[in-house]
């Protein structure tokens, strides 16, 4: 079992630009979490995606959307970057079923705005 | 609404010794409390969480924490420190037991010297 994965784990933009990152459940989770983790602060919650809606927001401005396709994986974009946005993005996932079972974290995709 | 507080965001101690991080919460409802472990470069590890079937929780790496409702505290020990328990670690809470949409503190950096 791979676990959550993620891609890049690298990404250099400019101020201004568009960011999509990805993120893969873990085998057998249906729901997807998005959180922000800028340096030496602890993650923040972005939204969560079930069932391709998405289902719970964090306090974060509509420039952060996401998407969940039919396998499970998730999407997240950024519009509109700002030098603020440089953080580590970590997803996460869990399942429905087991409610009892604790998310996953992936190793993150680091974001650095220019 | 629910938030918890980190208190010292750096702790040092020599290999052999008590570990005591410290965590409070506050919760308008009855919480979930995790522990993550994060070591450079990587995602987060859970390390124990608190579902309200017992007060004192046996995580990994012989790490434990006690649930103390009446000091609103969820405080981290283990008796032994490693010098691989060095790694930043974050207190969270949730309002559901699979820990989805966590709250995080800001995180206490364990330093550990031989």
């Amino acid at each position: 079992d791979a676990g959550v994965t993620q891609s890049p784990t690298h990404l250099i933009k400019t101020r201004g630009q568009q960011v999509t990152l990805r993120c893969s459940p873990k085998s057998g989770h249906d729901t997807v979490s998005w959180y922000q983790q800028a340096l030496g602060q602890g993650p923040q919650f972005i939204f969560q995606y079930y069932e391709e809606e998405e289902r719970q927001r964090g306090n974060f401005p509509d420039r952060f959307s996401g998407h969940q396709f039919p396998n499970y994986s998730s999407e997240l974009n950024v519009n509109a970057l700002l030098l603020g946005d440089s953080a580590l993005y970590l997803c996460a996932s869990s399942s429905t079923d087991e409610i009892q079972e604790t998310q996953y974290f992936g190793p993150g995709t680091r974001l650095l705005v220019l | 609404a629910q938030s918890v507080t980190q208190l010292g965001s750096h702790v040092s101690v020599s290999e052999g010794a008590l570990v005591l991080l410290r965590c409070n919460y506050s919760s308008s409802v009855p919480p979930y409390l995790f522990w993550y472990v994060q070591y450079p470069n990587q995602g987060l590890q859970l390390l124990l969480k608190y579902t309200s079937a017992a007060t004192l929780v046996k995580g990994i790496n012989g790490f434990e924490a006690e649930f103390k409702k009446s000091e609103t505290s969820f405080h981290l020990t283990k008796p032994s420190a490693h010098m691989s328990d060095a790694a930043e670690y974050f207190c969270a809470v949730s309002s559901n037991q699979a820990g989805t949409a966590l709250i995080f503190g800001k995180g206490t950096t364990l330093s550990v010297s031989s």
